[in-house]
């Protein structure tokens, strides 16, 4: 089995500060963790992927995660945040053809 | 655009209707994967293919629900006798299987669905 916990329902940040997307997840075998984001009215696109290479993991947009086995945890990160950033987030964990989604934490940005 | 779409992108049925939604995978990605999205949830398994079989159906998928891919290409999702409950977001999402691995999957913009 396996599941995934996002810690914080919304986040705030001010333009130009860092983002810190907090998640935590469990699985019975080595998973595969991917970073979701979805903008109103659009799809889900995916941000980032870990595949058990190397454990920081940078993906579009300025976002990077890094996985930490030891704490089970894939937190999001993004050095300077930019108001195009204001979307919903989601953690996913994966085995082959399953795919678990947290609940999501809001990104807003405030100008 | 070569990314998944799906048809239509909102419907509004009334209670005991029937409604159908189709997606338009990925050319080429031999899965395909519907999932439902209700408001402040992240998206719930409902079931997937592979080609033309459908190999998984989750415990949410009552028998009120019916998926189809009759030639491994596009896809469509039925709702029989629709209930409020079944108001949600339904996504639809394709990957290839081929390289071996953690596969990636793709989704499209969903299908809102209200029941009033």
């Amino acid at each position: 089995a396996q599941s995934v916990t996002q810690l914080d329902s919304h986040v705030s940040v001010s333009e130009g500060t860092p983002v810190l997307l907090r998640c935590n997840y469990s699985s019975s075998y080595s998973p595969s963790l991917f970073w979701y984001v979805q903008h109103p009215n659009k799809g889900l696109q995916l941000l980032l992927k870990y595949t058990s290479a190397a454990t920081l993991v940078k993906g579009i947009n300025g976002f990077e995660a890094e996985f930490k086995k030891s704490e089970t945890s894939f937190h999001l990160t993004k050095p300077s945040a930019h108001m195009s950033d204001a979307a919903e987030y989601f953690c996913v964990v994966g085995l082959f053809e399953k795919l678990t989604f947290g609940t999501g934490t809001r990104l807003t940005i405030i100008p | 655009d070569t990314g998944v779409s799906q048809d239509p992108r909102h419907k509004i049925t009334k209670r005991g209707q029937n409604v159908t939604f189709r997606c338009d995978p990925i050319s080429e990605h031999n899965r395909l994967y519907w999932y439902r999205q209700t408001l402040g949830q992240g998206p719930e398994f409902l079931t997937y293919f592979q080609n033309e079989a459908q190999l998984e159906k989750s415990r949410l998928l009552s028998d009120r629900f019916s998926a189809e891919r009759p030639k491994g290409s596009f896809s469509t999702l039925e709702i029989q006798r629709t209930e409020q409950g079944d108001s949600a977001m339904y996504l639809c999402a394709s990957s290839f299987t081929g390289t071996g691995g953690q596969e990636t999957q793709y989704f499209g913009p969903g299908t809102r669905l209200l029941v009033l």
